[in-house]
């Protein structure tokens, strides 16, 4: 089973910015949480990855609550580009390392 | 970040035969990963290839339906074997990088 809840879908008129929540109450001490996307069933594409801090990249940033069992990913500005699934989650390598569990994920539509 | 080239992108295979899909990375990794995605749904993991060992696979997968080649450090096979219409979906290889793992553009297969 998935360690992460995602709402199903959501929506975001271009250049808004898009905050896409994700619930992680289980998380372990040394998981990380990972965003990834996935577009019209291509490879999924990493966006960004965090611990316990905040994290911003060229990409979007994530923002983990204290008690780490959430975090919301937010592309500041979306284009119709963004438009696609995307995945919440957690990783803490080790003897689980590459075992990625995928949810159903998010998907985003970005209208004009 | 790795780049993965993956043949063949696409595949319609009669029932009963097997396909053989190849992943070739830009650079030397320890492990691969293939994961499966059925039409809808999100990717799952079949197995992970480390060079000189067996493959490790996970529960529902087994050797003899999935059989996996790493003869070196930037190459890795997955064949489908005995191809039914249910081995219809996209499979995807996979390398760990320094920012989380890196995916294939993956091999969409249809078998009739």
């Amino acid at each position: 089973d998935a360690k992460t809840t995602q709402p199903p879908s959501m929506d975001c008129a271009e250049g808004r910015a898009a905050n896409l929540p994700c619930n992680h109450s289980t998380i372990s001490g040394n998981e990380y949480v990972y965003w990834y996307r996935q577009i019209h069933s291509q490879g999924p594409q990493y966006i960004i990855h965090g611990l316990k801090n905040n994290e911003t990249n060229e990409m979007a940033s994530l923002i983990i609550t204290e008690d780490r069992k959430s975090s919301t990913l937010i592309l500041p500005h979306a284009t119709l580009r963004d438009t696609a699934v995307y995945y919440c989650i957690v990783d803490a390598g080790g003897t689980s390392y590459g075992k990625l569990t995928f949810g159903q994920g998010t998907i985003l539509t970005v209208h004009p | 970040s790795a780049v993965i080239s993956q043949k063949p992108s696409r595949d319609i295979c009669q029932r009963g035969t097997s396909l053989t899909i190849q992943c070739q990375v830009d650079s030397q990794v320890t492990m691969m990963f293939w994961y499966r995605q059925q039409p809808g749904q999100s990717l799952t993991l079949i197995a992970t290839a480390n060079q000189g060992s067996e493959a490790t696979y996970e529960s529902g997968f087994v050797i003899d339906k999935f059989p996996i080649s790493r003869p070196n450090l930037t190459f890795s096979t997955l064949t489908v074997s005995n191809m039914s219409p249910e081995d219809s979906s996209i499979y995807l290889c996979s390398v760990s990088t320094g920012y989380g793992y890196t995916f294939g553009s993956g091999t969409r297969l249809t078998v009739v």
